[in-house]
């Protein structure tokens, strides 16, 4: 089956600029995470989808980042305006309702703001 | 913090040898799961293992988990260079919802 598709691969913007990452998950996959990974730390869950709906965005900030997962299916997270700290690698993740724990990555996009 | 941690933070062998990576968690769960990470790349699952297993295995990976310590390790046997990642351990908080807290992970580099 094919994995989960991101893009772009990479980005770099100036500072109070937009930005908007688009992730494309498994077939079926009803669940749908973006996640957001700073250099040298883990991944932290940004929001959760299920079909269009959202489960968790309590870590969302939520001034600046909106996601939204049209038709249940193909998701784009945005940031507006960016800041220097938001340069990270964001990881989009789907799963099935039936194994939610079941994670499928996608390659991730890499931001660099400057 | 509901995340994992994981010890070291970074760890160095010789090709052959075996790794042992270890993480603590700090909340109930119901299940612990070991990622791996290429640089530069997403995430890719190793393994799962149950709140009320003990260990586990798959291939040259072996995982044990002590929920009473809140603690998980990972080994790799006869490591390669092909293994050099990163590693981390990722839970669930106790929620069925989905949401992984990882920690910041082990770099593993596996010298030929």
């Amino acid at each position: 089956e094919a994995g989960v598709a991101q893009s772009p691969r990479y980005k770099i913007i100036e500072k109070r600029q937009s930005v908007a990452f688009w992730c494309n998950p498994i077939s079926g996959h009803a669940t749908l995470y973006w996640y957001q990974q700073i250099l040298g730390q883990g991944p932290k869950l940004l929001i959760q989808f299920q079909n269009n709906g959202v489960v968790d965005d309590s870590q969302l900030p939520k001034d600046r980042f909106s996601a939204e997962r049209l038709k249940g299916v193909d998701s784009t997270l945005k940031i507006q305006p960016a800041k220097l700290e938001d340069s990270a690698v964001y990881l989009c993740a789907s799963s099935s309702i039936r194994d939610r724990f079941g994670y499928t990555f996608g390659s991730g996009t890499r931001l660099t703001v400057v | 913090s509901q995340q994992g941690e994981e010890d070291p933070q970074a760890l160095s062998i010789q090709e052959g040898e075996n790794a042992t990576m270890n993480c603590s968690y700090k909340t109930s769960i119901n299940n612990l799961q070991w990622y791996r990470q290429n640089s530069g790349r997403g995430l890719v699952h190793l393994i799962l293992i149950r709140s009320n297993e003990r260990e586990k295995h798959s291939g040259r990976l072996r995982v044990t988990l002590d929920t009473s310590k809140k603690s998980s390790s990972l080994l790799i046997t006869a490591s390669r260079a092909a293994d050099t990642a990163s590693y981390f351990c990722a839970t669930d908080g106790g929620s069925t919802l989905g949401r992984l807290y990882f920690g910041r992970g082990t770099q593993l580099t596996v010298w030929p």
